[in-house]
């Protein structure tokens, strides 16, 4: 089955760009998305199909894929950006989730 | 706007199981989309567990679906889960979410549901 690794965390500094990855075989051969989770809330979707924004997600979050990897850059980033990011992918009709990865902003 | 409830007991005994159902209001199921069912372990990361499409198709994550059947009542705009046989391995915060496609190579899901707790205990 197909797998999606992430690093358990991440550390940024407020202000600095985080980068946040997701690596699979030949992912960039396939479509990425992201999802936010702050706790006791809902994941909510940040990015799809690599690179695509929903309405009212900040334009500090961006998306891109390519080889072996997906990234999740977040510009400026901000206290309130602190949470778990889970990549997200679509391989032989069924939907696979990478670990998670912890951000903290310090 | 679309929203979705889940809705179901909060506990059930091992070997019993598990029901719920995800009520969706703001959009009629029968005009689109697929609908999915994703759980999270206290804890731990998120676990597709399977999708329905507004015909009736289904599609379910292969570590489950033994044991996972997910059916839609377009009269009542609701899909529902049940997933049987149940351990303590499957308390975990269950959602229910819309899920969209592009060209069918690939799926995301938004919104989710707030997540119900469902807790396998005797």
């Amino acid at each position: 089955s197909y797998e999606l690794t992430q690093p358990p965390s991440v550390s940024v500094s407020p202000g600095q760009t985080a980068s946040l990855t997701c690596s699979g075989d030949k992912l960039g051969g396939k479509y990425a998305c992201w999802y936010q989770q702050k706790p006791g809330q809902s994941p909510v979707l940040l990015i799809y199909q690599d690179r695509k924004r929903p309405s009212g997600i900040p334009e500090r979050f961006s998306g891109s894929n390519s080889g072996n990897t997906a990234t999740l850059t977040i510009s400026g980033t901000q206290a309130m950006d602190e949470a778990d990011y889970y990549c997200q992918t679509w391989d032989s009709s069924t939907v696979v989730f990478g670990a998670g990865t912890k951000l903290t902003v310090l | 706007q679309v929203q979705l409830q889940e809705s179901g007991p909060g506990l059930v005994k091992p070997s019993e199981t598990l029901s719920l159902i995800c009520t969706v209001s703001g959009y009629s199921i029968s005009s689109g989309y697929h609908w999915g069912w994703i759980r999270q372990p206290p804890g731990k990361g998120l676990q597709w567990i399977g999708s329905i499409y507004n015909t009736g198709s289904t599609y379910y994550n292969p570590s489950l679906k033994s044991r996972v059947t997910i059916s839609v009542d377009t009269s009542k705009n609701q899909f529902s889960l049940k997933l049987t046989s149940v351990t303590a391995a499957d308390t975990a915060v269950y959602y229910c979410a819309r899920q969209d496609d592009y060209v069918g190579s690939v799926h995301w899901f938004d919104p989710w549901g707030q997540g119900t707790l469902v807790t396998v205990s005797s």
